[in-house]
């Protein structure tokens, strides 16, 4: 199985500062399939990005992601005051498909 | 628009069974593959289950193989979770989401917003 770990467990920022959440698989995976997830308390997830780097629908231009092979990043450029949640790389390579422990982004 | 709304979560004794289910509307259901995922108390989101479009295929978490059974029903847009020989560390609320393929790719597009399974005597 596919283990996933981010750091860090989680982070103090200010509404316009950027963020940077690390992702990391314990085995090479195809870019294609790292997508990242924001959840927040008593709501459904939300995916924000798949294949890494491509933005869902409607996610706002300030969400991006990178990466490759084993090492995954989401980027937040400019926190605004609903981005305050925990957010969640998770691998589609093969099931079963691991998300990683989460991030909690708090004020 | 699309939707997924899970029900049956409640209360049940250790040694239980229960089950879930997910109703959807707003998509051509039986051309999508629909997952289960569930959140403990205080932990992380951990992916459970996945059925193909078709319930041709099923794979499930090492945590839930063999307890937890995975079904839909094409006909009536569901899809449901079995979960039996319960034990208080599935209290959690338990999340349908859409895959965006019919293959089970894990791309999970949308999602319902949970009902919560308390295991406890």
């Amino acid at each position: 199985d596919i283990q996933m770990t981010q750091s860090p467990p989680s982070l103090a920022a200010s509404v316009g500062d950027r963020v940077t959440i690390s992702c990391r698989a314990s085995q090479s995976i195809n870019s294609a399939y790292l997508n990242w997830y924001q959840h927040k308390p008593g709501k459904a997830p939300n995916l924000l990005i798949y294949a890494a780097s491509s933005l869902h629908s409607g996610v706002p231009k300030r969400f991006s992601g990178s990466g490759s092979g084993t090492d995954f990043t989401l980027t937040i450029s400019s926190l605004q005051p609903e981005d305050f949640a925990s957010y969640y790389c998770q691998q589609s390579s093969s099931p079963p498909f691991t998300f990683g422990p989460g991030t909690r982004v708090e004020i | 628009q699309v939707q997924v709304v899970e029900s049956g979560g409640g209360v049940v004794q250790p040694g239980g069974s229960l089950r879930l289910s997910c109703g959807a509307s707003g998509f051509t259901f039986g051309t999508y593959a629909m997952h289960w995922v569930r959140q403990a108390p205080g932990k992380g989101l951990e992916w459970l289950a996945v059925i193909l479009f078709d319930a041709s295929n099923e794979h499930y978490a090492e945590s839930v193989q063999g307890r937890f059974t995975v079904s839909r029903d094409n006909s009536n847009n569901t899809v449901y979770l079995q979960m039996k020989n319960l034990g208080a560390e599935d209290t959690a609320v338990y999340f349908c989401a859409r895959d965006h393929s019919p293959w089970g790719t894990a791309r999970l597009d949308y999602w319902g917003q949970g009902t919560l399974v308390t295991v406890s005597s």
